[in-house]
């Protein structure tokens, strides 16, 4: 079964530096959510879009951006990038706006030196 | 606000015994409950859900959890460890719009 994809799978900047991150969900699924791991960490909740909307936000730093496009993929921009950036960064794809099951994707890490 | 602890960062077990990461909960109303599992460099895989159903939930791999509203609990059993099991255990509580709120995690180790 298809399942989410993200790219790139690592990706290493230097300090402001700009980044882009994206997120394909599993077909047919409406929802996407960001989330952020860092190092020895749980996963934070970053923002979510559903039917092209933003339909929830967590603590994402002014200097990130997100937005989910027609196809339903979605791209999280970091710009002026810093050392405490570096994390995991998971996208995870959903059916409808409650929803309560979430698939994840393998994420893609992020390394800011 | 809706949250989550897990008691115990690291939980040792050898293979074949019982495995129990237990998680609380804090929620004003009924929750929805999920335990993930990560392995190393890998994303979070979904092991089993509480959405106001059955109370006891059966997951893969031989996992299941029980929902007890009144300690507010949903702990993750597994009645023998296999060394495949080995790895890190997030309980997660969803808030609104979808949102998960994990808790800190639980490192497993199964020793031979």
């Amino acid at each position: 079964a298809a399942g989410v994809i993200q790219s790139p799978r690592h990706l290493i900047k230097e300090k402001r530096e700009t980044a882009t991150l994206k997120c394909y969900p599993i077909p047919r699924h409406d929802t996407v959510y960001w989330y952020q791991q860092g190092p020895g960490q749980d996963p934070q909740f970053l923002i979510s879009f559903y039917e092209k909307m933003q339909s929830d936000k967590g603590s994402i730093p002014d200097r990130f951006s997100a937005q989910q496009f027609s196809d339903y993929h979605s791209e999280l921009n970091m710009s002026s990038l810093e050392l405490g950036d570096s994390a995991l960064y998971f996208c995870a794809s959903a059916l409808g706006d409650q929803a309560y099951e979430q698939y994840f994707g393998p994420g893609t890490r992020l390394t800011v030196t | 606000a809706q949250s989550v602890t897990q008691l115990g960062s690291h939980v040792s077990v050898s293979e074949g015994a019982l495995v129990l990461l237990r998680c609380n909960y804090s929620s004003s109303v009924p929750p929805y409950l999920f335990w993930y599992v990560q392995y190393p460099n890998q994303g979070l895989q979904l092991l089993l859900k509480y959405t106001s159903a059955a109370t006891l939930v059966k997951g893969i791999n031989g996992f299941e959890a029980e929902f007890k509203k009144s300690e507010t609990s949903f702990h993750l059993t597994k009645p023998s460890a296999h060394m495949s099991d080995a790895a890190e255990y997030f309980c997660a509580v969803c808030t609104s719009y979808g949102k998960l709120t994990f808790g800190q995690g639980t490192i497993l180790t199964v020793h031979p």
